[in-house]
């Protein structure tokens, strides 16, 4: 089976220090999402990009996030300096555009679980 | 007000009962209706899937949009401890799926 593998699993950082998440979306899918989950807020869109492109990063702190796509293989999520607030499971998904309309969805990575002290 | 509200739980069912699970939405303009299932530790993945109003059924699961009361459901008929998970609700406005709003999700647990 296709999937979107998120790297590192877990990560437990201090406050200040800078943190770099990875995503490899599954390969052809030309859509990419990254979303927060905590239990507050749920699941929450950060960022998404497709063909590359970034499409739209409204939901993300633009002081501290930043999210990118160098290649086609790899999407990152940089947080510097994290914040203890900063804490929650952060989802990569891709898609496929068009596609969706089909009811493909998004196939969601297993998550980085961010711990920031 | 959030644009999908969904009852969080936790949802505590017997083995083989019929379960319900709902979401309201105040956003007249979605089209696409999604339910996720999310397992402990993982990524949500894609359950079911609809198109404005009616009903999808697929196995044990059935999907309900109902756009002229701002609802869905999402029926599980012989519930199984394996379907112990979160349910989440999403719903979409475009066809490309982009800014997909996600319900807080609903804790099943099914005892054995």
């Amino acid at each position: 089976d296709a999937r979107v593998t998120q790297t590192p699993r877990h990560k437990v950082t201090e406050m200040g220090q800078e943190v770099t998440m990875r995503c490899q979306p599954i390969l052809g899918h030309n859509t990419v999402f990254w979303y927060r989950q905590t239990m507050m807020q749920g699941l929450e869109l950060l960022a998404y990009f497709r063909n590359r492109a970034p499409l739209d990063d409204s939901g993300m702190p633009k002081d501290r996030f930043s999210a990118e796509m160098p290649d086609a293989t790899l999407a990152t999520l940089k947080i510097q300096p994290s914040e203890p607030r900063d804490s929650a499971v952060y989802f990569c998904a891709s898609g496929l555009v068009p596609g969706f309309l089909q009811g493909y969805g998004y196939t969601f990575g297993s998550g980085t679980r961010l711990t920031v002290v | 007000q959030k644009e999908v509200e969904q009852d969080p739980g936790p949802l505590s069912v017997p083995e083989g009962a019929i379960v319900s699970l709902n979401c309201t939405y105040s956003n007249s303009a979605f089209q696409y209706f999604m339910w996720y299932r999310q397992y402990s530790r993982k990524g949500p993945e894609l359950l079911m899937y609809t198109y404005s109003s009616g009903n999808k059924e697929d196995g044990r699961f059935t999907a309900q949009v109902d756009k002229s009361s701002k609802y869905i459901s999402l029926f599980i008929r012989d519930s199984q401890p394996s379907d112990s998970a979160t349910y989440l609700c999403a719903m979409s406005l475009d066809t490309g799926g982009f800014k997909t709003i996600f319900g807080a999700g609903t804790r099943l647990f099914v005892k054995a």
